[in-house]
């Protein structure tokens, strides 16, 4: 069993649209979440952290339960611009430094 | 550039041979990371240095793969007779801080793109 699982996708949804993504991730030590947005053939930029009383940046809605082992990213009024890869990471400090990256979520947003 | 400098970008190589892949990372970086990301899927951790020190290497997927980071600053990942599992994304990531950050921000390099035929 992979640590942070992904729904690879593609999401296929209009302009416009309400997109939701969920992660789970297995080590229940785990202590910082992020998500990660990876466009075709970049690297992979940080999107927005993950915290337990959920947070917002813009159009973008991050969320946490650690009860269920769980992360969430909503996106409201996708736009064109939002098509890419969604990675769901997580850290867990005795680990040492290294950021565990989920597979990834495709998202494709059409005019 | 003020980025992470990955070189080179594209490298076909036949199986057995050996090849490095360099990274440059932000001037004054302390912590260096590489994943391997292979074709639809997440990147997969490799290693970590801080400063010069290799303090995890946990990832490496066998002893053919091996990174250096002699002076602090620039790396370098070497594969030995690379096989054609070997193919992927080569990405190294540097960070400012000693530790992980609590943003979890990683500054990515463009990655080498190794395939092996």
């Amino acid at each position: 069993r992979k640590e942070v699982e992904q729904d690879p996708g593609p999401f296929n949804v209009p302009e416009g649209a309400t997109v939701a993504f969920n992660c789970t991730y297995s080590n229940s030590a785990s202590q910082s979440f992020f998500w990660y947005r990876q466009d075709c053939r970049k690297e992979p930029k940080l999107l927005m952290s993950v915290y337990s009383s959920g947070n917002e940046d813009g159009r973008f809605t991050a969320q946490l339960n650690r009860a269920s082992q769980y992360i969430s990213l909503l996106i409201r009024d996708s736009k064109l611009s939002d098509s890419a890869t969604y990675l769901c990471v997580v850290s867990l400090m005795a680990a040492g430094n290294m950021l565990t990256f989920g597979g990834g979520t495709r998202l494709m947003v059409k005019p | 550039g003020a980025g992470v400098s990955q070189s080179p970008r594209y490298k076909v190589a036949k199986r057995g041979q050996d090849v490095a892949l360099r990274c440059d990372p932000i001037s004054g970086h302390v912590s260096l990371f590489w994943y391997q990301q292979a074709l639809g899927q997440g990147p997969e951790f490799l290693t970590y240095f801080q400063n010069e020190a290799q303090l995890d290497k946990s990832g490496l997927p066998s002893d053919r793969f091996f990174a250096e980071r002699p002076e602090g600053s620039v790396s370098t990942l070497k594969i030995q007779r690379t096989q054609q599992e070997d193919s992927a994304v080569y990405l190294c990531a540097s960070s400012l801080a000693l530790a992980l950050p609590l943003t979890g921000e990683l500054f990515f390099g463009e990655g080498s793109r190794l395939t092996v035929l």
